[in-house]
């Protein structure tokens, strides 16, 4: 990892409870990524950002789900009104600005691991 | 839908190298081959990537066949930190892109 950060690591509530992950990108890098992966399951794209931009959100759940990337600050996942389904591993990576070469290579943070109740 | 074909699982012995194979017959002109990997219950660590040349880095090496039908992931030492799901990827790169996972191959290192 490239110094990607995620917090909280573990994250427990309550079924109908907000759960918020928090991603902190590499320096200097401007796109951000999330993705889940369910137990025994493979990871699988959620939502890709650029600074206060959503650019493609093709694999986000319709309802309870949002993301934002702030000008200022971490990028935000949160779910509303989480159910035990929602328990999963959460990463986030991100990558530089820039649109050509090998400077879009994602580096992947540690991931939020949510367990719901 | 991810764009490649690879071994649920494999085998190796510590010291050996490792070769990964990836079937990935649909490529495009465009598309680079990534390979990432997924030491338990941590985030997934990039590897590699390459066009068509074959690519050498502090990690491993990457041999991408003539037509670039199929490609190999080599480590040529491995040791049981090896020991985690490998994913190869296509995609295009210039223009940040979301990365399609497949199921990977689950590599064992054995002592």
């Amino acid at each position: 990892n490239a110094g990607v950060m995620q917090n909280p690591r573990h994250l427990v509530r309550r079924r109908g409870q907000e759960a918020r992950l928090r991603c902190s990108p590499v320096k200097g890098h401007s796109h951000v990524y999330w993705y889940r992966q369910l137990p025994e399951e493979g990871l699988k794209f959620m939502v890709y950002l650029q600074k206060e931009n959503i650019i493609d959100e093709s694999g986000m759940p319709k309802e309870r789900f949002s993301a934002e990337f702030p000008k200022e600050g971490p990028s935000i996942l949160r779910i509303q009104q989480v159910v035990r389904g929602d328990s999963a591993a959460y990463f986030c990576a991100s990558s530089p600005p820039g649109t050509s070469g090998p400077t879009d290579t994602q580096y992947f943070g540690p991931g939020t691991r949510l367990t719901v109740l | 839908d991810a764009k490649t074909t690879q071994p649920p699982s494999m085998d190796c012995a510590e010291g050996r190298a490792a070769n990964l194979p990836c079937n990935h017959s649909t490529i495009s002109g465009n598309e680079y081959v990534y390979w990432y990997r997924q030491i338990h219950s941590q985030g997934p660590q990039y590897i590699i990537h390459g066009l068509k040349n074959n690519e050498t880095n502090e990690m491993a090496s990457l041999i991408i066949t003539e037509d670039r039908k199929s490609s190999t992931l080599i480590l040529p030492h491995a040791t049981l930190r090896d020991t985690a799901v490998y994913y190869c990827i296509v995609r295009v790169t210039g223009g940040a892109q979301k990365l399609v996972f497949g199921q990977g191959t689950r590599l064992t290192i054995n002592p």
